[in-house]
């Protein structure tokens, strides 16, 4: 079945790194869309950013760009969230989560358990 | 940048048919997508492309957009219907993604 599976999350102090992975199987992960999605304690879902299937193509959210990278190895099926320049409001659980098929709709469909990252000092 | 709007809460009783609203300027010409999170899971999706539904996903979810407002429709609701529900588009003006702020739906 299909399956996401994301890794990597932690503590970090403000002002630091953490890169997420994205562990995907069960479908032709080259062959997908994939998104980042975050969720602050006790908040909504806010999306984070897109990668089409050649990783050509990439955006982000207007309050992580700059800081974040979009990254995957399709020889590997992963998908990774390199981020810089943590700050306390990133702080959150990260889903994984692969974009719907031959679609500009982009619904996210489905979505990892997720990864929680706190940014404290 | 494009906002969606939902009411914090929804409550309905047991059979009865619960409406989930999320606004949008002109949501109408956007596809809009409906996900389902219950406490400590990851979100589920419901809806997609205002009214398919996944496989999976029981008869009774339904979903309508026009003009300004998406519609999120659980016929004959149930105790395990109890969860959090966000609408979503994707903005192709600014390649963004957008989710509404998420309903509480309660079973009374």
């Amino acid at each position: 079945q299909v399956q996401l599976v994301e890794s990597g999350g932690g503590l970090v102090k403000p002002g630091g790194s953490l890169r997420l992975s994205c562990a995907a199987s069960g479908f032709t992960f080259s062959d997908y869309q994939m998104s980042w999605i975050r969720q602050a304690p006790g908040k909504g879902l806010e999306w984070v950013a897109y990668i089409t299937p050649s990783g050509i193509t990439i955006y982000y959210a207007d309050s992580v760009k700059g800081r974040f990278t979009i990254s995957r190895d399709n020889a590997k099926d992963s998908l990774f969230l390199q981020m810089n320049s943590l700050r306390a409001e990133d702080t959150a659980v990260y889903y994984c989560a692969r974009v719907g098929p031959g679609t500009t709709s982009n619904w996210f469909d489905p979505w990892g358990q997720g990864t929680l990252v706190t940014v404290s000092s | 940048s494009y906002v969606l709007t939902q009411p914090p809460s929804v409550s309905v009783a047991p059979g009865q048919t619960a409406r989930i609203a999320c606004g949008g300027d002109n949501i109408g010409i956007y596809s809009v997508h409906w996900y389902q999170q219950k406490p400590g899971q990851a979100p589920v999706l419901v809806v997609y492309d205002d009214s398919a539904r996944p496989s999976g996903i029981p008869e009774r979810f339904s979903g309508s957009n026009s003009r300004n407002t998406a519609t999120l429709t659980i016929s004959r609701v149930e105790a395990g219907d109890e969860a959090d529900y966000y609408c979503q588009v994707w903005d192709s003006r600014s390649d963004q993604g957008v989710f509404g702020g998420g309903t509480k739906l309660t079973v009374l």
